[in-house]
């Protein structure tokens, strides 16, 4: 069964430190998310992407984040100058042909800001 | 105030006893109510879709149905297996197009 799939599952960086975290959705999916959730508190969204470019970005997605789909497969999000904050797990979703079905979500990545 | 709120925030349920979760939104134009379950340290993972009132979906041991205010997740004569946390998600028309909003989950445990 075709799954979203997220590297790395663990990112430790140092504060003011760019991250990169790597997503390859469903291959024949067309809408692109990334969500996170702090511990303890609900999933955030934080970005959607279509036809190569950003649909909705929410207030948190500030100038220090960025969304990227380099090649036909990778979708990634990078984050310019860490935060301490900005530890959660990103999780990664994508939707089929219409962004009106369900979004598969892929495992996640742990990042953690020190 | 929260859009989507889910009750109870935890629950704990012997084996085989059947219970319900609460969803409630108070969202307009809802596009969809989707379910999801999540276990420690993984990503959602989809269970059911729902689209209008009056709607109702199974699988499993689970049925999910909607009222024109709230859905509910009935969970029939669970096994262990079934603790997770479940999310309740709500896509409308005032938000964007796509993207969801979640609810803070109930934490399910069952046990044997």
């Amino acid at each position: 069964e075709p799954e979203v799939t997220q590297t790395p599952s663990h990112q430790v960086t140092q504060m003011g430190q760019e991250v990169i975290l790597r997503c390859v959705p469903i291959s024949n999916h067309l809408y692109f998310y990334w969500y996170r959730q702090i511990l303890g508190q609900k999933v955030e969204f934080l970005v959607s992407f279509y036809n190569n470019e950003i649909s909705e970005k929410s207030e948190i997605f500030d100038d220090q984040f960025s969304v990227e789909r380099p090649d036909g497969s990778n979708f990634t999000l990078k984050i310019r100058s860490t935060k301490l904050e900005d530890s959660a797990m990103y999780f990664c979703a994508s939707t089929g042909t219409s962004g009106d079905y369900e979004q598969y979500f892929g495992p996640g990545t742990r990042l953690t800001v020190t | 105030e929260d859009q989507v709120t889910q009750s109870p925030e935890a629950l704990r349920l012997q084996e085989g006893e059947s219970s319900s979760l609460n969803c409630s939104y108070t969202v307009s134009g809802l596009r969809g109510l989707f379910w999801y379950r999540q276990d420690p340290g993984k990503g959602p993972e989809f269970l059911f879709t729902l689209y209008s009132a009056g709607e109702e979906k199974e699988k499993e041991r689970l049925k999910a149905t909607l009222t024109k205010k709230e859905s509910f997740l009935h969970i029939t004569a669970p096994k262990p297996e079934d603790s997770a946390t479940y999310l309740c998600a709500v896509r409308y028309s005032g938000g964007s197009n796509y993207k969801l909003t979640f609810g803070k989950g109930t934490l399910l445990t069952v046990n044997p």
